[in-house]
């Protein structure tokens, strides 16, 4: 398994600002996830970053609004722009398991907790 | 469009009970399923994998089933304790390597 870390743990943001989250994992990996989790509501994934080339982001996600980074194969940056009070929500960033038990099973950060007055 | 449901309700249950939980899906045809168990403050943390062509598997006192026909996977809990306390999300793969998750159910376990 992998042993994924998120700064800062909790974050409370004014309207109209900008929160930068980093996820370090403890070992190289191709795929790197971000997710947003609200209130009481499921994961729902905002992007996958691959290292060296451009994320990929799911319907309803854009760049503009949260742009990220993959520098190398342990480290991604998630930026949440501009921010408003529906963007108050739990981001996790997690990575796959390199097939092991399945191709699709993915370890998971502790999460960033974000309230934005 | 594509839709994961899970228990809608909580589940309080006796200590030494057996917790069942279950997650439908529609317009998916995943080749895994896959269980996670989420605290409170926590990212979800992997359980289980059962494969299309599985009927059951199992690990220590947890049991899951998986019914492509049905488009059902059941989720036991068996000799509960209250450490089995948490969320449990099924999650999906599709598109290759992504996951599609559910909203989960919170299971309680009273001593």
């Amino acid at each position: 398994s992998a042993v994924i870390s998120q700064k800062p743990s909790r974050d409370i943001c004014q309207r109209g600002t900008s929160l930068t989250i980093q996820c370090q994992v403890d070992s190289q990996v191709t795929m790197m996830f971000w997710y947003r989790q609200q209130p009481g509501q499921s994961l729902t994934l905002i992007a996958t970053a691959n290292q060296g080339s451009e994320a990929t982001y799911e319907s309803g996600f854009v760049i503009d609004k949260f742009p990220i980074s993959r520098p190398n194969l342990t480290f991604s940056t998630l930026t949440v722009s501009n921010m408003s009070p529906e963007d108050s929500s739990i981001y996790l960033c997690s990575v796959e398991s390199r097939g092991r038990p399945g191709p699709d099973t993915q370890y998971f950060g502790p999460g960033t907790r974000l309230t934005v007055l | 469009s594509q839709k994961i449901e899970q228990n809608s309700e909580a589940l309080n249950i006796q200590e030494g009970k057996t917790a069942t939980l279950t997650c439908n899906y529609t317009n998916y045809s995943p080749a895994y399923l896959q269980w996670y168990r989420q605290d409170p403050g926590r990212g979800p943390v992997f359980l289980l994998l059962i494969r299309e062509n599985e009927k059951e598997k199992r690990k220590e006192r947890l049991k899951v089933t998986f019914d492509t026909t049905l488009k059902q996977s059941l989720f036991h809990i068996t000799a509960s304790q209250p450490a089995d306390s948490a969320t449990y999300l099924c999650a999906l793969d599709y598109n290759d390597y992504k996951l599609s998750f559910g909203a989960g159910t919170t299971v309680t376990v009273r001593a």
